[in-house]
């Protein structure tokens, strides 16, 4: 069974402060999806990233980054100079393989993070 | 953003109700999913529907109905609603092929008292 782990329940930081939500998966696919997702207070979830089980390099948008390492199971997100703006619940979602026909996601239980300004 | 609506957006009802969520999408995507969101599980997937009239089940499935009679549209029905159906529903889409990324609809918070 695939499984998602974010451990950190509650992040609070000061505006302008780095900020690094881990996450770690269990798979025993070869080939998946990793995901993150972003729900602001009016609950919405928004799409932030895909990254692909093929694919290691890491991926930077803006004050956003990715950090992808297959060989310990993690898929980290980095938020650089943060704002209030990106206080959020962040999940983080594993596919299903990709030789399978489910393409459905496991979510990780999500990270709370306050940015006070 | 995608289109995709939920209705309704809230619900309160009362255990033993029949309940039905709808989902309804203007992308014309192949997939369809609902999942329930609850505190410290994320969200878990209860039904989900690779095309008109293919649909299949998630991990809590139990107690939960689904239906896919268009490509648009996805119900959700809860035949018999019990207190620990008090959840938001989140309604999914997928195009297929190589995207594998899910966009969801705004969630709708069912109360069962």
């Amino acid at each position: 069974a695939q499984k998602v782990t974010q451990a950190q329940t509650e992040i609070s930081v000061v505006e302008k402060e780095d900020v690094t939500l881990d996450c770690v998966y269990e798979t025993r696919d070869t080939t998946y999806y990793l995901f993150w997702y972003k729900q602001p207070p009016s609950g919405e979830l928004v799409f932030l990233i895909r990254r692909n089980s093929f694919d290691e390099q890491n991926e930077i948008s803006g004050r956003y980054s990715w950090n992808f390492q297959k060989s310990t199971s993690s898929f980290n997100f980095t938020i650089t100079a943060s704002q209030v703006v990106d206080s959020a619940v962040y999940f983080c979602a594993l596919s299903d393989g990709m030789d399978t026909g489910r393409r459905a996601l496991t979510f990780g239980s999500g990270t709370r993070l306050q940015v006070q300004p | 953003d995608a289109g995709i609506t939920q209705s309704p957006r809230h619900k309160v009802t009362e255990t033993g109700t029949p309940v039905t969520l709808r989902c309804h999408q203007t992308e014309n995507h192949r997939y369809m999913y609902w999942y329930r969101q609850d505190p410290g599980h994320g969200l878990r997937l209860i039904h989900y529907s690779y095309g008109v009239k293919d649909t299949d089940k998630g991990e809590v499935s139990d107690g939960y109905s689904v239906s896919r009679s268009k490509t648009e549209d996805f119900l959700l029905t809860l035949e018999s609603a019990t207190s620990s159906q008090t959840s938001v529903y989140f309604c999914a889409i997928s195009e297929g092929g190589g995207s594998y990324e899910q966009y969801f609809g705004p969630g709708t918070r069912l109360t069962v008292t």
